[in-house]
């Protein structure tokens, strides 16, 4: 596609359950970040494919997170038995290839926990 | 945790007037970038500026750099009522790490 999608637009769920957030680049873009967007943190940095790798997983808040990618393409990423703390925007961004700048952004998800 | 923190946090003007926004940084960096993003949306990219320059320009957009300040300003001329987003300044090359680094960014408002 011309731009970077993500799906869902918006994901309200109970507490406890398991949510799975996609994200598709921008064709041909080797890179993809997740950030997650609050109130209260501003814009965080969460994880960073070259690939399908993911060389540095430490910016994930806890160990109810993990993303993968698969085909050098769609990521996911999947938050298990949710917190309230959870709810934010979370943005995926790609770019041509790792360093190169700029990013370019998807319109996010919003996750609402009750 | 945030490098980048802007100023003002929130800025309203009168449509044609220019709008100034400034923003700081901690650690070395690579280069700067500016974003806006409109209520709702996803962050666009507006302009980078690499380390080794101090000025840049990109329409009515004009951005500064001072690395010996570790600040940069981003400057709208002539702003119209569809500049009203927020903005926010990124980093990258910051402790090597790989994602960009954010300040909480500056809301402006354009009234018409």
């Amino acid at each position: 596609g011309a731009g970077v999608s993500q799906s869902p637009s918006n994901k309200v769920t109970e507490k406890g359950k398991d949510v799975e957030l996609r994200c598709d680049p921008i064709s041909g873009h080797t890179a993809l970040y997740w950030y997650r967007q609050s109130l209260g943190q501003g814009l965080e940095f969460l994880i960073y494919f070259q690939g399908n790798s993911a060389p540095d997983k430490s910016g994930l808040p806890s160990d109810r997170f993990s993303a993968e990618r698969t085909g050098g393409s769609v990521s996911t990423l999947t938050i298990q038995r949710t917190q309230q703390e959870d709810s934010a925007v979370y943005l995926c961004a790609s770019s041509l290839r790792r360093g190169y700048q700029p990013q370019h952004f998807g319109d996010g998800t919003r996750l609402s926990i009750l | 945790s945030q490098q980048g923190e802007e100023d003002p946090q929130a800025l309203s003007i009168q449509e044609g007037e220019n709008a100034t926004m400034n923003c700081s940084y901690k650690t070395s960096i690579n280069n700067l970038q500016w974003y806006r993003q409109n209520s709702g949306r996803g962050l666009v990219h507006l302009i980078l500026i690499r380390s080794n320059e101090r000025e840049k320009h990109s329409g009515r957009l004009r951005v500064t750099l001072d690395t010996s300040k570790k600040s940069s300003s981003l400057l709208i001329t002539a702003s119209r009522a569809a500049d009203t987003a927020s903005y926010f300044c990124a980093t990258d090359g910051g402790g090597g790490a790989d994602g960009l680094t954010f300040g909480k960014g500056t809301h402006l408002i354009i009234q018409p």
